[in-house]
């Protein structure tokens, strides 16, 4: 089984503020992992995704999060943050590729202040 | 590019009525996925679809039924609307597992669903 859990269902940071948004995994084989954005009133955008090529993977609008296997975990960071940042943050895992098993975290919810 | 196309945006239902959400992808992709998303509880799998004429239950499946009669339409129906049934619910597609095995899904703007 697989499951991802979330730390924080809201974080707030400061325009220009470091953003982390936290993210740990359960599973029994090595797994995909995913960070998607949801801006107001849209679907679900991917902001990148790691497959095994690199533990550090880049992501689109300066975001990038670390895969670390001996505290599995997949936190997303961006070192500074922008009001158009403000979104809800989803992480998601899936093992082996299967067309079911991608398993979504509950979100976190990031508010940029002025 | 039209991506994924979810109709109607928003409806209102009453207890006991039934109705259809539709969505349609222009990308070829052989799976689709419809989810439904509730505060404080991500996004859960209803049912999803491994290819043409193909349906399989997801995490909360009970009250909802599919179809895939073509590839680039997936239908989701509801017999017999709830309360709890109330939620936003998201379409998504993808190619599959590709080289990367990655899953990686395109998602729809979402339908808001209230039943009354």
């Amino acid at each position: 089984a697989q499951s991802v859990t979330q730390l924080g269902s809201h974080v707030s940071v400061s325009e220009g503020a470091l953003v982390l948004l936290r993210c740990n995994y359960s599973s029994s084989v090595p797994p995909y992992l995913f960070w998607y954005v949801q801006y107001p009133n849209q679907g679900l955008q991917l902001l990148l995704k790691y497959t095994s090529a690199a533990t550090l993977v880049k992501g689109i609008n300066g975001f990038e999060a670390e895969f670390k296997k001996s505290e599995t975990s997949f936190h997303l960071t961006k070192p500074s943050a922008h009001m158009s940042d403000a979104a809800e943050y989803f992480c998601a895992v899936n093992v082996g590729g299967s067309a079911r098993q991608l398993t979504f975290g509950s979100g976190t919810q990031l508010t940029v202040l002025p | 590019n039209a991506g994924v196309t979810q109709t109607p945006k928003f409806r209102v239902l009453k207890t006991g009525q039934s109705m259809t959400l539709l969505c349609a992808q222009d990308m070829n992709h052989e799976y689709m996925y419809w989810y439904r998303q509730d505060p404080g509880m991500g996004l859960r799998l209803i049912h999803y679809s491994v290819g043409e004429g193909t349906t399989a239950k997801g995490e909360v499946p009970d009250g909802y039924n599919v179809s895939r009669l073509k590839k680039q339409n997936f239908l989701l129906g509801l017999e017999s609307a709830a309360p709890s049934q109330t939620s936003v619910y998201f379409c998504a597609s993808s190619l599959g597992t590709g080289n990367t095995g990655a899953n990686v899904l395109t998602f729809g703007a979402g339908s808001r669903l209230t039943v009354l």
